[in-house]
Formats: structure tokens, sequence, C-alpha cells
């Protein structure tokens, strides 16, 4: 969807490295969402912010830290990656909670830890 | 953990309408049951959600039981592209998670 974009779309990096993604939306949605997705566990909550400055945890969200200063961008950090978190990931945002409103996704980000 | 059980997949003939099951027999009153497909390694897409009337837009129609403790996903028309995992959610709290479970993995075959 034009109204967010991730990026890197794809990575590689080594064990112990520091890593940064990006998600940056042009909806001016309130809530953002990232998820991990791998083979056998379909989509998984990282963490997710529901405001400038305001972030949660998701059910998976060891070895991973977020940060929201702007509306725009959510930002996803593995502060040293390892190989368990080679995945796609990916990024959402919703425009209310309390929802009737539906999540847009983004395209992903593959990233590779070797 | 989600609260949906769906088949793991399915088939379907090109041209027919394909109906994909979900169970969800937890569901408190104030709960919607959504529906999102992801096709190949896109990010998934948003087809339809309900609460406890039938639903019908451009894509689908979603058939909720009186108890709402089950729903079907319709696709009235089946084309090739619409082969894909097919998520039933229903969301797990006020903060607006949504928790993906297996899905169903529907093949429409020429």
């Amino acid at each position: 969807d034009a109204g967010i974009t991730q990026s890197p779309r794809h990575k590689v990096t080594e064990t112990g490295t520091p890593v940064t993604l990006r998600c940056h939306q042009t909806e001016n949605h309130r809530y953002m969402y990232w998820y991990r997705q791998d083979p056998g566990h379909g989509l998984r909550l990282i963490h997710y912010s529901y405001g400038v400055k305001d972030t949660d945890k998701g059910e998976v969200s060891d070895g991973y830290s977020v940060s929201r200063s702007k509306t725009e961008d959510f930002l996803l950090t593995l502060e040293s990656a390892t190989s368990s978190q080679t995945s796609v990931y990916f990024c959402a945002i919703s425009e209310q909670d309390r929802v009737i409103y539906g999540y847009t996704f983004g395209s992903g980000t593959r990233l590779t830890v070797v | 953990d989600a609260k949906t059980t769906q088949p793991p997949s399915m088939d379907c003939a090109e041209g027919r309408a394909a109906n994909l099951p979900c169970n969800h027999s937890t569901i408190s009153g104030n709960e919607y049951v959504y529906w999102y497909r992801q096709i190949h390694s896109q990010g998934p897409q948003y087809i339809i959600h309900g609460l406890k009337n039938n639903e019908t837009n451009e894509m689908a129609s979603l058939i909720i039981t009186e108890d709402r403790k089950s729903s079907t996903l319709i696709l009235p028309h089946a084309t090739l592209r619409d082969t894909a995992v097919y998520y039933c959610i229903v969301r797990v709290d006020n903060t607006g998670k949504l928790i993906f479970g297996q899905g169903t993995t529907l093949q429409v075959k020429p």
C-alpha cells in the first residue's frame, strides 16, 4: 500500500550487530504494529504503539525494542541480532482502537542474520 | 493464543464458490470477527469483518451463526488469484491487537 512503507526490504546482517527496521506511514493513523512471520508460527506481534512515545509489548518482544518519536515513523531495533531473529517483519497501521477498521500492512522486510 | 480454529487447507475449483469455515466458540459479545488473507509473501490484506450480522462487500461475504460461535467466509466466484492463506481473527482486547492463528491455505485449481 502506498500509505505504508517499510525499509529496508531486504537485509543480511551478522550475529551480534544492531539492526533497525523502519516503518513509515502517510495516513496519520494513531496505531502502529510490528509483527514477525516464521514458518509454522504464522504472524506474531512483537510490539505496538498507540501514539507518539506510547508503546507496549506484544507476545514475542524479547530481544526487540521500538521507538515512535513522531506519528509517521515506528522503528524496530534488534540491539544484538541473533540467528533466531531471521524472519520476515511486517508493519501494520490502524486508524482507531476498539476498531471496526482493519489493519493495513506493509510489504515486509526480509531479515537474515548470519 | 489465537481464539479461532480453521482447517489447515482447502481446495476449490476456479469459478466456484469457496467457503472457508472458522470456529470461535469462546468469542465474547463485543468481539468482532475479521478475515484477512496473505498472498504468497505479501503483507496480509483485509477482507471483511463482522459482529453479529452477515456482511458483504466487493470481495466476499461473511456469514456469522446466530450464536456467534462460528463463521464462514464466502468467495462467490473463486479465481486463481484467490489462492492464499486466509486468516480468521477475533480481536483479543481493546488495545486493538490482532492475534493471528495458522489460517487456511486455499488452493484454487483450474
